[in-house]
């Protein structure tokens, strides 16, 4: 069965503090990865997607990157944190694109 | 691209079918209709996807008018642990732009 990892679930960062968030999915060859960012008492923004190894497309433009090394792993970056950067951040899977998607537990981030 | 309008929130009691319905007056010949669910902490998980008519699976029903300009969820016989939000998304099948979550329904169930 497919499973979706994400880590850490919690962290703690100051302003200006670079940030590297991971997923990996198992179970499942060349799925759709997804960054969402959820603001307390918000719905999902989009961040980021990717349909295969080193494609990305960026939804919001934001001092956040992403990139994808290897089929099943999905990062997310950011050389300097700002406040606004706080969040729940998830990571999702699809099998393909405009389908069901799969959602992992979640790292919840506050800038300080 | 399909805006959706939903109640900010909505209460009802165990035992009950609750419908949450959803307005996307702007929905294009090629979208579809997905619902999600997310408790607190979570990430959100996949209720039901339809594109017209009715869709129904183990968990809720989905009903979509012929015009396509709304769509509504429906859970049949709540129990308190369906206290969560449930949004609805309109988006196109193998499009992966322009996903919008949005704030969705916080759904309460009383005892």
């Amino acid at each position: 069965s497919q499973t979706i990892h994400q880590w850490p679930a919690t962290l703690v960062q100051p302003v200006g503090s670079p940030l590297s968030l991971e997923c990996t999915v198992e179970g499942t060859s060349n799925p759709n990865l997804y960054w969402y960012r959820q603001a307390a008492g918000r719905g999902l923004q989009l961040l980021f997607y990717s349909v295969g190894i080193g494609q990305i497309s960026s939804e919001v433009p934001q001092n956040l990157s992403a990139s994808r090394p290897q089929d099943r792993q999905f990062i997310l970056s950011s050389k300097k944190l700002l406040l606004s950067d706080s969040g729940f951040y998830l990571c999702a899977w699809s099998v393909f694109s405009g389908g069901e998607q799969y959602f992992g537990p979640g790292t919840r981030l506050t800038v300080t | 691209l399909a805006k959706t309008t939903q109640p900010i929130s909505m209460d009802s009691y165990e035992g009950q079918e609750v419908n949450i319905t959803c307005s996307h007056n702007n929905i294009a010949t090629n979208d579809y209709i997905t619902w999600y669910q997310q408790f607190p902490s979570q990430g959100p998980r996949f209720i039901i996807q339809g594109y017209k008519t009715k869709v129904t699976n183990e968990v809720a029903s989905l009903f979509i008018p012929a015009d396509r300009k709304s769509s509504t969820l429906s859970l049949p016989r709540v129990s308190l642990s369906d206290t969560a939000v449930y949004y609805c998304l309109v988006g196109e099948m193998n499009r992966d732009d322009k996903i919008i979550f949005g704030k969705g329904t916080r759904l309460h169930i009383l005892p």
